[in-house]
């Protein structure tokens, strides 16, 4: 079982409110990406990150941000959250290339409200 | 431009019996690596195998198998003696040396007892 971990994993905020979903894996990989996915749908990739310090912006665009200060951590803050951010978040890291099959974690569900 | 196509939005199956996904792709690279993920309902998703697109034989994993058609670009996953815990998002994904990972829109997938 991948060691990608998640927290928290249900979390229901009001608007307005800053938010930031932690996330963090122990299997030094360099590569993280954070998805969107709504309940049954397809996943929408929106960060990624391949080592420290770099970050950039997936094919959805979002309001979040992200940092990589550490190779173990991929944390993803909303400054205001607004109703239209409820949707379940997802973290995942890869290992090298040319195999580079992702490991997920188990999930955040946000609703705001 | 690479893409992953899931042409079955829902598929059913009855317990004990076998089913096939559909998954399609386009790439312009020689060597990349295919995946069937699975992402139970409110659980974590799962690799459930993997294909290298150097190696023609097939891979299998217990019930699940792929038939990999390398000129045609499709992938398909065939789930034998289906089981209740089968029941599942399951996406299709394309990872390659030069781009991270590509995943398919997905195909729910229903256990009748």
């Amino acid at each position: 079982e991948a060691d990608i971990y998640q927290t928290p994993r249900y979390l229901v905020i009001g608007t307005g409110k800053k938010i930031t979903l932690e996330c963090s894996q122990t299997m030094g990989h360099d590569k993280m990406y954070w998805y969107q996915q709504d309940p049954g749908m397809e996943l929408h990739l929106i960060h990624y990150s391949y080592g420290v310090n770099s970050t950039e912006k997936g094919d959805l665009s979002s309001e979040s941000t992200v940092s990589r200060i550490r190779t173990e951590h991929f944390p993803l803050t909303l400054e205001s959250a607004r109703p239209s951010h409820t949707s379940q978040y997802l973290c995942a890291s890869s290992g090298e290339a040319p195999v580079g099959e992702q490991y997920f974690g188990p999930g955040t569900r946000l609703t705001v409200t | 431009a690479q893409t992953v196509t899931q042409s079955q939005p829902e598929m059913s199956v009855q317990e004990a019996e076998t089913v096939t996904l559909s998954c399609t792709y386009d790439t312009s690279e020689s060597d990349y690596y295919l995946f069937w993920y699975k992402q139970p309902p409110s659980r974590q998703m799962i690799l459930v195998i993997r294909q290298e697109a150097y190696k023609q034989q097939n891979a299998t994993e217990n019930r699940f198998s792929v038939n990999f058609q390398k000129a045609a670009k499709s992938f398909s996953l065939k789930i034998s003696d289906s089981q209740l815990g089968d029941a599942a998002m399951y996406f299709c994904a394309l990872s390659r040396i030069s781009n991270d990972m590509r995943f398919g829109a997905g195909t729910r997938l229903t256990v009748k007892p």
